[in-house]
């Protein structure tokens, strides 16, 4: 399959953890990349290489894959943290690349 | 820096033709290793990757959209053009232009443009 399924919504209590997953086939072969949104704004890319965070990133975000499912966690959630969050991946195939359905965090 | 900016119409009718320009610094798609990317985002809903050129001028489209999509690059400008033929208003989203970075099995779009706006008018 190419498509990547992720949770609609999800919601944490502030300064608690939370995970975010992703499931689909093609995670089996290629790693997931994971991106923030703001209303209005372009995606920010948070989490890439397997577990890596760009310049910025906090290090209460990270990422890991088991099988088919990819993870985003964010430890000490903060109120700015807050947002929609996608998974990125290549498709089996290669050549092609597919988003996720988006999970919207809400921070109580 | 890292910067890219589309830009295009904000409005289009049905049928027409869209055009849609990337313009970016920071890189070269001459580099080895570069890739520019085009991905959309209707009104409310998820984000849908569209296409994608590399240094190589190798060309990637979404199969669902791949007979109505051109992408090219103009390396000296640093533009990536997308062409989208017979326009719908289910076409009317946000486009995105991002850089593709990374190896094979693990890449990401690293830097996004701000996005432009397209309306398809019925």
């Amino acid at each position: 399959s190419s498509e990547l399924t992720q949770d609609p919504a999800v919601s944490v209590a502030l300064g608690q953890t939370v995970r975010i997953t992703c499931q689909g086939d093609t995670l089996r072969n290629y790693y997931a990349s994971w991106y923030q949104q703001k209303p209005g704004q372009a995606p920010l890319l948070v989490i890439y290489n397997r577990n890596n965070r760009p310049s910025g990133i906090p290090d209460r975000f990270s990422a890991s894959r088991s099988g088919n499912t990819a993870s985003l966690t964010i430890t000490a959630t903060q109120a700015e943290d807050e947002g929609d969050y996608y998974c990125n991946s290549r498709v089996s195939s290669g050549n092609r690349w597919v988003f996720g359905g988006g999970t919207k965090l809400t921070v109580l | 820096q890292v910067t890219l900016r589309e830009s295009g119409p904000a409005l289009v009718k049905s049928t027409q033709t869209l055009t849609l320009t990337c313009s970016f610094s920071g890189f070269s798609l001459s580099t080895a290793g570069m890739s520019v990317s085009w991905i959309r985002q209707p009104p409310g809903r998820a984000l849908e990757w569209v296409a994608l050129i590399d240094w190589d001028d190798d060309k990637y489209y979404s199969t669902s959209l791949k007979t109505r999509l051109t992408i090219s690059k103009d390396t000296p400008k640093n533009q990536v053009v997308l062409t989208m033929t017979d326009m719908d208003p289910v076409d009317t989203a946000t486009y995105f232009c991002a850089r593709l970075r990374g190896d094979y099995e693990s890449d990401a779009f690293d830097v996004w443009g701000p996005g432009t706006k397209v309306t398809v008018s019925s």
